[in-house]
């Protein structure tokens, strides 16, 4: 089945580290989008992706990085700049053909 | 810009009776809405999509919204609550015609259904 997997599930980081986390659709979407989401917040867009090798940053892109070099891929690197990076973490995909969007079932990171 | 605001964090139903998400929304022109859900620490899945054709959209799960344009709302009902509809609920809508295509997301409603 297609589809999209984040992972880990869980991720624990100390404070100053920067870590990775995974996202890979097999869905051969063009677009990629990875979303923030704190409670009562509803969800916010770091960083997006419309092609290989082309991203663009999102609403609050700062601390974070991505890559987008295999279609199939865009992990995001939370760095040691993001002063609040707990949070669960949503990585989406959107079909060209019918902008449908299909979500991954996120990654839950806490820095301890 | 085209922003989204759901009138409640919380909604609390009994089982068996019904649901009523509310959901406003802002636009310049009539947008495309939808309503996604989200069961705990999971992703987010597609309940239903308004995309200018019929007024009255029915989704899964026995979920419906109806587009009112004098209103500017986009309300999700249900006759019916079932304890498995207990999650987490967004209304979005599309941000722009050409602003890749990324979604604004209200700030969510949480649906409790007591036994």
């Amino acid at each position: 089945d297609g589809g999209i997997t984040q992972s880990p599930k869980y991720l624990f980081r100390k404070e100053g580290q920067n870590v990775t986390l995974s996202c890979e659709q097999n869905l051969n979407h063009d677009a990629m989008y990875w979303y923030r989401q704190d409670p009562g917040q509803g969800l916010r867009l770091i960083y997006y992706s419309q092609i290989v090798n082309d991203f663009q940053k999102g609403d609050i892109a700062e601390g974070y990085s991505v890559s987008r070099e295999k279609k199939e891929s865009f992990p995001l690197t939370v760095t040691s700049a993001q002063k609040n990076p707990t949070a669960f973490y949503l990585c989406a995909s959107r079909s060209s053909l019918n902008y449908g969007y299909t979500f991954g079932s996120g990654t839950r990171l806490t820095v301890v | 810009a085209q922003s989204v605001t759901q009138l409640d964090s919380h909604v609390s139903v009994s089982e068996g009776t019904p649901v009523l998400l509310r959901c406003n929304y802002s636009s310049s022109y009539s947008p495309s809405l939808f309503w996604y859900v989200q069961h705990p620490n999971k992703g987010l899945q597609l309940l239903l999509k308004y995309t200018s054709a019929a007024t009255l959209v029915k989704g899964i799960n026995g979920f419906e919204a109806e587009f009112k344009k004098s209103e500017t709302s986009f309300h999700l009902t249900k006759p019916s609550a079932h304890m498995s509809d207990a999650a987490e609920y967004f209304c979005v809508v599309p941000r722009e015609r050409n602003a890749g295509n990324m979604l604004t997301f209200g700030g969510g409603t949480r649906l409790m259904v007591k036994p």
